[in-house]
């Protein structure tokens, strides 16, 4: 079945650091791919989403490149602030049937001043 | 402002009690899932909705229970038989893309 692997946390940065944010997925046929990030006592909120190979999606500083070849989908952010804390999930619609979400496990990303 | 809105924020459950959390969006969208969220996990599926009056169960259904009656609201009743309910629960909607509503946290007394 389809899966989506992230690396583990948490991460530590300090403001204004590079970040970037490994996902791999597994998946038969064409998924679209999403990161979503959810802020503490909150719901999960997109961020950005990639419909087809070599699509960047991109939003408030963060992109990502869905790579067909290495089956990947890395979140990147070129200079993290205090409030970009938070855990980020990566995840995957196999618009198969009733597009079944298929979500990594989280990484918790710390921003210290 | 189109949204999901979850209530209540906080639920507490006795022992041997149902509890009904509620889901309620304004997406106008067919689709509606709830999540059950783990500390230090990942999301898992409960049940879902295509369409009004039908609903399928999930990865973990054993123990919960969902109606779909009107095409903006999916409520999800934790019943008895759920011996371990304490966790985050999400309620989202959508198709391709789901939405997610700010969710309830359950607790047992």
């Amino acid at each position: 079945g389809d899966s989506v692997t992230q690396m583990e946390g948490p991460v530590t940065l300090s403001e204004e650091a590079f970040l970037t944010i490994n996902c791999t997925y597994t998946a038969t046929g064409y998924p679209s791919l999403f990161w979503y990030v959810q802020y503490p006592g909150e719901g999960l909120q997109l961020l950005l989403k990639a419909t087809k190979a070599d699509d960047k999606g991109s939003n408030k500083g963060f992109e990502a490149t869905y790579r067909k070849e290495t089956t990947s989908f890395h979140l990147e952010k070129g200079s993290v602030q205090v409030s970009d804390s938070a855990v980020y999930f990566c995840a995957l619609s196999d618009r198969r049937g009733y597009q079944k979400v298929t979500f990594g496990t989280g990484t918790k990303l710390q921003v210290i001043p | 402002d189109g949204g999901i809105t979850q209530s209540p924020k906080y639920l507490f459950r006795k022992e041997g009690q149902n509890v009904t959390l509620s889901c309620e969006q304004n997406l106008n969208h067919d689709a509606m899932y709830w999540y059950r969220q783990d500390p230090g996990q990942g999301l898992r599926l409960i049940y879902y909705s295509q369409i009004v009056n039908d609903f399928q169960k999930g990865d973990i259904a054993e123990g919960y229970s969902v109606s779909r009656e009107k095409k903006e609201s999916f409520p999800l009743t934790v019943t008895s038989a759920q011996k371990n309910p304490t966790a985050f629960y999400l309620c989202a909607s959508g198709e391709e893309t789901q939405y997610f509503g700010p969710g309830t946290r359950l607790l047992v007394l």
